[in-house]
């Protein structure tokens, strides 16, 4: 069964700071999806990638499949930007997805 | 607008009630999930559907109930036979398979007394 670890568990950042946050997995996978959950509960996808790197707008997701680990990069941080971020890996096709307990992010003005 | 619709957001019942969950979803998804989230613990899986009149049991099946009678509704029921139905629902649809990237409903917060 893979495992996912996500750190830090609580992350506090200054608005304009640049904000990291891990996840790393015990099996090889086929995919790993990067989501975040707002205070209302609310789930949106914000990435999905299986190598390399993506970018949408101030968020940066990376990939290291030798190491069994992601980054979630945001730029510029904003207050808007609070919310838990959840990694989540899929090992197959039709495997289901694990999740994380995902990582709540507050940034202060 | 395409997406999917969960309701009520919240939603009171009294123990030993069995009670039914909403989902549906306007994206032509093949597959659709319900999830529970409880304080501190990731996602969990309760059951999936990858095409109508078929499902498959998640991680945490026992005291829920499915049907996928039709390929945009997915309901489901918390049974009396739930030993902590107190939780976060998720509904969730994707194409094909769980791999592919999932889109996710607003939630129901069910809270039993």
């Amino acid at each position: 069964k893979n495992e996912v670890e996500q750190s830090p568990q609580n992350l506090t950042a200054q608005e304009g700071e640049f904000i990291t946050i891990n996840c790393s997995y015990s099996v090889g996978i086929s995919a790993l999806h990067w989501l975040q959950q707002h205070p209302g509960g609310g789930i949106v996808s914000l990435f999905m990638l299986s190598s390399g790197k993506k970018k949408h707008g101030r968020l940066i997701a990376t990939i290291n499949i030798q190491e069994k680990h992601s980054s979630l990069h945001i730029t510029a941080s904003h207050p808007r930007d609070s919310a838990v971020y959840i990694c989540a890996v899929s090992t197959g096709a039709n495997s289901k997805l694990t999740f994380g307990k995902g990582i709540t992010l507050s940034v202060r003005p | 607008d395409g997406g999917i619709t969960q309701s009520p957001k919240y939603l009171f019942r009294k123990e030993g009630q069995n009670v039914t969950l909403s989902c549906e979803q306007n994206l032509n998804h093949d597959a659709m999930y319900w999830y529970r989230q409880d304080p501190g613990q990731g996602l969990r899986l309760i059951y999936y559907s990858q095409i109508v009149n078929d499902f498959q049991k998640g991680d945490i099946a026992e005291g829920y109930s499915v049907s996928r009678e039709k390929k945009e509704s997915f309901p489901l029921t918390v049974t009396s036979a739930q030993k902590n139905p107190t939780a976060f629902y998720l509904c969730a649809s994707s194409r094909f398979t769980p791999s592919y990237e999932q889109y996710f409903g607003p939630g129901t917060r069910l809270t039993v007394t």
